[in-house]
């Protein structure tokens, strides 16, 4: 069964606090994501990677930083918490092959800035 | 970049009935469209995907249609049930990453 497991499913920080969500994936995949999921906005792309030691922002990247050092491992960062970045985060990978596109989701961590 | 519009937010229906979720995007060159269906507390899961060279697909009681020129695609789902209440994604495929849509939460009633 594919997996894509995320450290923390709950997670209370206070602002200010670097925060580390950690992300692991057992099926090989090159590409690895990192969403943000809110009410009415959907999922967000904050960074992606297409392989180790490579990252790309996506489309709301202030205030996150990522780190791939293993293939199977994608880390988001959050330098300096604040209240705003309150939210629901999920891991995704995927393959490069054309043919299997799917891309596979974490469980989600649900994160507080207080 | 690409940019994916999904029409309604909410969907309310009653079991037995079908259910349509729209989306419309951008970029003519995005050739995968994936739907996401998520249910509550976990992680969002692929049900059914369409490739830009497809014009329907279907399995089982749900369906996916493209249509190119106007750049939209939509999720069909006939015979609902109380199982299918959930937040449902469509999204599509920019280069190596997926654009989302805002999400639709279907409500079945019993």
């Amino acid at each position: 069964d594919v997996k894509v497991t995320q450290s923390s499913r709950y997670l209370v920080k206070r602002t200010g606090e670097k925060v580390f969500l950690e992300c692991v994936q057992d099926m090989d995949h090159e590409n690895m994501f990192w969403y943000r999921q809110d009410p009415g906005l959907g999922l967000r792309l904050i960074y992606f990677s297409y392989d180790v030691k490579m990252k790309e922002k996506g489309d709301i990247p202030e205030g996150y930083s990522v780190s791939r050092e293993k293939k199977e491992r994608f880390s988001l960062i959050l330098e300096s918490a604040s209240t705003n970045q309150t939210s629901m985060y999920l891991c995704a990978s995927s393959s490069i092959d054309g043919s299997r596109t799917e891309a596979f989701f974490g469980q989600g961590t649900r994160l507080t800035v207080v | 970049g690409e940019n994916v519009e999904q029409h309604p937010s909410t969907l309310s229906v009653q079991e037995g009935d079908s259910a349509v979720i729209k989306c419309t995007y951008s970029d003519s060159a995005s050739n995968y469209f994936p739907w996401y269906k998520q249910e509550l507390g976990k992680g969002p899961q692929l049900i059914i995907d369409i490739r830009s060279n497809v014009g329907e697909k279907k399995d089982q009681r749900i369906a996916v249609t493209l249509n190119k020129t106007a750049k939209h695609f939509s999720l069909h789902i006939t015979e609902t049930q109380p199982e299918d209440s959930a937040v449902y994604f469509c999204a599509a495929r920019d280069t190596d990453k997926l654009i989302f849509g805002t999400g639709t939460r279907l409500q079945v009633f019993p």
